[in-house]
Formats: C-alpha cells, structure tokens, sequence
C-alpha cells in the first residue's frame, strides 16, 4: 500500500517569513496529493490540491509543487501570518480506485507563526 | 449548502463496551469515508463506501469495528467491545466521484 512521510514535524517561523513543508510516498501509481489545514480541535480543511500532470499550482500565499520522478511534493507559504498556525497533513491517493480518492496521510507538520 | 454532520461530537465509555457514532454526508455525495485519527497522527482510512457498497474495509479492525450505510445516505461506525487504543477521534468524510473530500466535525472518543 501506499506510504507517505512528511516533513518536519514542528515548524516555527516568524510572522512574515515564508514556511515549507516536505512529502514523499511510495506508491507511483498516485496522481491525486491534497493539502489539508487542521487548527486545534477542528474538522481537516482542503487548502489546496495538485494532480500528477501539473508541477506547481499556486493559490494566493500558498503553493504545492509535485516532483513525480521523485515522488516528492511540498507545501509552500509565503508570508506567514499568525492564523496560518495550525497541523498540516499532505496526502496522496492513487488512481486505481474507481469509486473515488482513497487518501494515505502523513504525519503532521505543527506550523507555529511568531508575532 | 449544509456540511457533512456527525454525532455525537463526544463520547467516554469504559473498555469492553459498545459505543456507535453516526455520519450524515453532504447531500449528494455518493462516496463515503470513516478515518481515525490517533492523537498526533494523520487521519487513517477505516471504510469507505460508494452508495450503500463497501469499496474497501481493508484497515478496518473487523473483530470489533463494524459500518453499514443503509440506503446510500447515513452511515454508522460500532465498536464492539471497546479497548484503551481506540481512543481517537473518528472522521467522516464525504465526496462527490472522484472529487474534493469533505471531513466532518469528528467524535472524540475517550475509552477508560
């Protein structure tokens, strides 16, 4: 099955400064890699999404890269703001499933912006 | 429109008992997901069902875990008998095909 690490677990930056956040899975049969923001006790939002026939996609501050040679995609924020604090989860899906998005999370990414 | 509900939002019960947590997706969704999701950790597929079919179970603890979704719509998740190590908080999500998944609030579960 699919695996999927992510890195780094904790993140600290200070407001302004820009973070980035590292994935790896295993399966190349994945073509689908959500983002997901989690704040304290809430639901998992999408925050942005790439598919495998696209490298980068960018929404406002936030962008996802995708190197499917390597099997690595990333989350960048730019200009970090306070409310940007939060766990991040990458995640990957195959395209084997007819019936929809079977996703595989990674670990986590605690982001912490400092005032 | 209306998010994907759930309920109750929070449950403690003691090992060895039975507990059930109900799912409501967004109206048209056919697909259908429950995940756990372990204190610190990414969320972990259990089931996920496409109308009232289980599409995979595969990571669902079958001697104690069970889903239904009777007429493709709500869904329920039982755990029979609880243990220490089922203390998470459960998801539910729903998609339409192939589309964006949509979590619910969760329910957090305490077992003592």
């Amino acid at each position: 099955g699919e695996n999927v690490e992510q890195h780094p677990s904790t993140l600290s930056v200070q407001e302004g400064d820009s973070a980035v956040i590292k994935c790896t899975y295993s399966d190349s049969a994945s073509n689908y890699f959500p983002w997901y923001k989690q704040e304290l006790g809430k639901r998992p939002q999408l925050i942005i999404d790439i598919r495998s026939n696209v490298g980068e996609k960018k929404d406002q501050r936030i962008a996802v890269t995708l190197n499917k040679t390597a099997k690595h995609f990333s989350l960048h924020i730019t200009e970090t703001q306070p409310e940007d604090s939060a766990v991040y989860f990458c995640a990957a899906a195959p395209n084997g499933n007819n019936a929809g998005n079977m996703l595989t999370f990674g670990g986590g990414t605690r982001l912490m912006v400092k005032p | 429109e209306a998010g994907v509900a759930q309920s109750p939002r929070y449950k403690i019960i003691e090992k060895r008992q039975s507990v059930a947590f109900w799912c409501n997706p967004i109206s048209g969704h056919a697909t259908l997901y429950w995940y756990q999701q372990i204190l610190g950790q990414g969320p972990k597929l259990l089931i996920q069902f496409q109308n009232n079919g289980v599409v995979d179970d595969s990571q669902l603890p079958k001697d104690r875990f069970s889903a239904e979704r009777l007429k493709g719509v709500d869904s329920t998740l039982k755990i029979q008998p609880a243990k220490l190590e089922d203390s998470a908080v459960y998801l539910c999500a729903s998609t339409p095909w192939r589309g964006t998944q949509y979590f619910g609030p969760g329910t957090r579960l305490l077992v003592l």
